[in-house]
């Protein structure tokens, strides 16, 4: 049959303005996260990670927020910018396995 | 550019055909993981392998195989083709397993 589009959320925000993407992992076994960002054509790329023990992790411009008690994993990008715009994934590993699971990913649109 | 290649970039064929795509991992990668991005299913684990070995498994299906060679490149070969199986499919490499995996740019597999 007809394949249909991923249906993505979608976050636009203004140029300059701060972002935040939100994901909810499934397994609380899951002591590994990832986010990626993928660009039209492209394939994904790593941005940040974050372990179970930790709660905050930051980098340059990017901020990844981990609350364990509700299984919610958020990214936070400072003054967004045009070349920011792309989807967002959020991806768990859990202990002993080796594979990534992704979220269904979150469209960010930066407007100027 | 994240250090992994794979190749071809664009694949037509057409149904019933066999396919092969190849992945070369980043320098001193050891794990590589394969991935397959549709429009209605987003980024799905195929298999992993971890210095020459299967390492984990997930959504692949039987027509689909995948191999490592001792040179560390892996292979992936479709075969049977069918019009669902049209895709991106990318490939991963990681040192260990257990660390943050780097994409590459994915082939376009279009069955038509």
């Amino acid at each position: 049959g007809e394949s249909v589009g991923l249906h993505l959320p979608t976050l636009s925000v203004q140029e300059g303005d701060n972002s935040i993407i939100n994901c909810a992992y499934s397994n609380s076994a899951s002591d590994y996260f990832i986010w990626y960002k993928q660009e039209s054509g492209k394939g994904p790329q790593f941005i940040i990670d974050i372990r179970s023990n930790m709660d905050k992790r930051q980098g340059q411009r990017v901020t990844v927020l981990l609350n364990k008690t509700v299984k919610h994993l958020s990214l936070q990008i400072a003054a967004t910018q045009p070349g920011d715009s792309a989807v967002y994934f959020c991806a768990e590993k859990t202990g002993g396995g080796n594979k990534l699971t992704f979220g269904t990913g979150t469209q960010l649109k930066v407007e100027l | 550019d994240s250090g992994v290649t794979q190749t071809p970039k664009h694949l037509i064929t057409a149904t019933g055909q066999r396919v092969t795509l190849r992945c070369s991992p980043r320098s001193g990668d050891l794990s590589v993981y394969w991935y397959q991005q549709s429009l209605d299913q987003g980024l799905q684990f195929l298999i992993q392998y971890y210095n020459g070995e299967e390492r984990a498994k997930g959504n692949i299906l039987e027509r689909f195989s995948a191999q490592q060679f001792p040179d560390l490149h892996s292979e992936l070969n479709l075969s049977s083709l069918e019009l669902g199986d049209s895709a991106l499919y990318f490939c991963a490499s990681s040192h260990d397993g257990g660390t943050e995996a780097f994409f590459g740019q994915g082939t376009r597999l279009t069955v038509v």
